[in-house]
């Protein structure tokens, strides 16, 4: 089956410390993106990456960070740095042909103690 | 992005029917609109996409004025697990354009 997985689907850190949340496809999707969604609102862009080793910031990439070092891998570091890192964490890949449908996984729900 | 005007809330007794309204009055030429749901704690769910014509999937049809100012989600035959958020967004193709999620409408299938 191809698709996204994420995984945990729940995490807990303590404050203070960095935490790498996991999201690979098998879609073979040139593209992945990384959002974050708090209770009750939409998403937000946090990085979004093209190919591999390039990526570039969204709206909200202060306290985060990410890495390409394969197609189907692009993990999120929350890092201490992220004033309010409970929430929930969605990736998205697309292809870069003309139809650059997103297709998301399953999501982290990460609480911060 | 354009911007998308959804109903907060819409009940369907199930077995029928489910319109989906959305105003998307400021759409230029090259936006598609998008219909994406999201099922309590889960990732969004893509539905379907369109730019001037209508279009049919497994899942949905979507119905698109001829002035691409609004447009209207079907859902044919509801049944409960279509109960979810569903959320109308309009964006061009360009790499990086991100998904703009509104408030959606909450729709409740109903037995």
């Amino acid at each position: 089956d191809g698709g996204i997985t994420q995984s945990p689907k729940y995490l807990f850190r303590k404050e203070g410390q960095n935490v790498t949340l996991s999201c690979e496809q098998n879609l073979n999707h040139d593209a992945m993106y990384w959002y974050r969604q708090d209770p009750g609102q939409g998403l937000r862009l946090i990085y979004y990456s093209q190919i591999v080793n390039d990526f570039q910031k969204g709206d909200i990439a202060e306290g985060y960070s990410v890495s390409r070092e394969k197609k189907e891998s692009f993990p999120l570091t929350v890092t201490s740095a992220q004033k309010n890192p409970t929430a929930f964490y969605l990736c998205a890949s697309s292809i870069m042909g003309s139809d650059r449908t997103q297709y998301f996984g399953p999501g982290t729900r990460l609480t911060v103690l | 992005d354009a911007k998308t005007t959804q109903p907060p809330s819409m009940d369907c007794a199930e077995g029928r029917a489910a319109n989906l309204p959305c105003n998307h009055s400021t759409i230029s030429g090259n936006e598609y609109v998008y219909w994406y749901r999201q099922i309590h704690s889960q990732g969004p769910q893509y539905i379907i996409h369109g730019l001037k014509n209508n279009e049919t999937n497994e899942m949905a049809s979507l119905i698109i004025t001829e002035d691409r100012k609004s447009s209207t989600l079907i859902l044919p035959h509801a049944t409960l697990r279509d109960t979810a958020v569903y959320y109308c967004i309009v964006r061009g193709m360009e790499y990086g354009n991100k998904l703009v999620f509104g408030a959606g409408t909450i729709l409740r299938v109903k037995s």
